[in-house]
């Protein structure tokens, strides 16, 4: 069946850092591909998708490319902020599927 | 609200009682999916419906599951005779599409249970 792997935290990053949190997938044919992000006490946020190969999904300076050769979707940011420590959730639906599939998260950590 | 609302928040039952999860859509959103989230880990998938109809239910862990989406839009999931391995946050998702990996689904805050 259809798994998600990311890195596992806590990634713990000084503001203006550089960040890149793995993920790497299984699935059959032509996944999309999602990062959700959970912020302290509040619910799961979609915080960006990519439903093709080579497609980049961007949003709130965060950027991952769909890379189908390499299985993977890892998450980028330029320079983190300490508004950015939360969880973060790489999730894919399979083929003809509606289901999310997620991996278990990787929490961020950014200090001042 | 414009969100997904589900209730009640936090909910504790002892072991070998039944309880009702509400969960409220957003309004015209076509789907509906429940989650289950253990503490640590990703949410895993339970159930899915489109309008009234439940088309997928592989990830019910057990027949003392049970979701039902009656009207097409406000979404119960019951469990009878609660264990133990029943504690974990609950979460509802909705989603306008009616075709597959097309809109993003959104989420609400999930409902906390704890059996004792």
């Amino acid at each position: 069946g259809d798994s998600v792997t990311q890195m596992e935290g806590p990634v713990t990053l000084s503001e203006e850092a550089f960040l890149t949190i793995n993920c790497t997938y299984t699935a059959t044919g032509y996944p999309s591909l999602f990062w959700y992000v959970q912020y302290p006490g509040e619910g799961l946020q979609l915080l960006l998708k990519a439903t093709k190969a080579d497609d980049k999904g961007s949003n709130k300076g965060f950027e991952a490319t769909y890379r189908k050769e390499t299985t993977s979707f890892h998450l980028e940011k330029g320079s983190v902020q300490v508004s950015d420590s939360a969880v973060y959730f790489c999730a894919l639906t399979g083929t003809g599927r509606r289901a999310l599939t997620f991996g278990s998260g990787t929490r961020l950590q950014v200090q001042p | 609200g414009a969100g997904v609302s589900q209730s009640p928040r936090y909910k504790v039952a002892k072991r070998g009682q039944d309880v009702a999860l509400r969960c409220d859509p957003i309004s015209g959103h076509v789907s509906l999916f429940w989650y289950q989230q253990a503490l640590g880990q990703g949410p895993e998938f339970l159930t899915y419906f489109q309008n009234e109809a439940q088309l997928d239910k592989s990830g019910l862990p057990s027949d003392r599951f049970f979701a039902e989406r009656p009207e097409g839009s406000v979404s119960t999931l019951k469990i009878q005779r609660t264990q133990q391995e029943d504690s974990a946050v609950y979460l509802c998702a909705s989603s306008l599409d009616r075709i597959p990996g097309g809109q993003p689904q959104h989420f609400g805050d999930g409902t906390r249970l704890s059996i004792l």
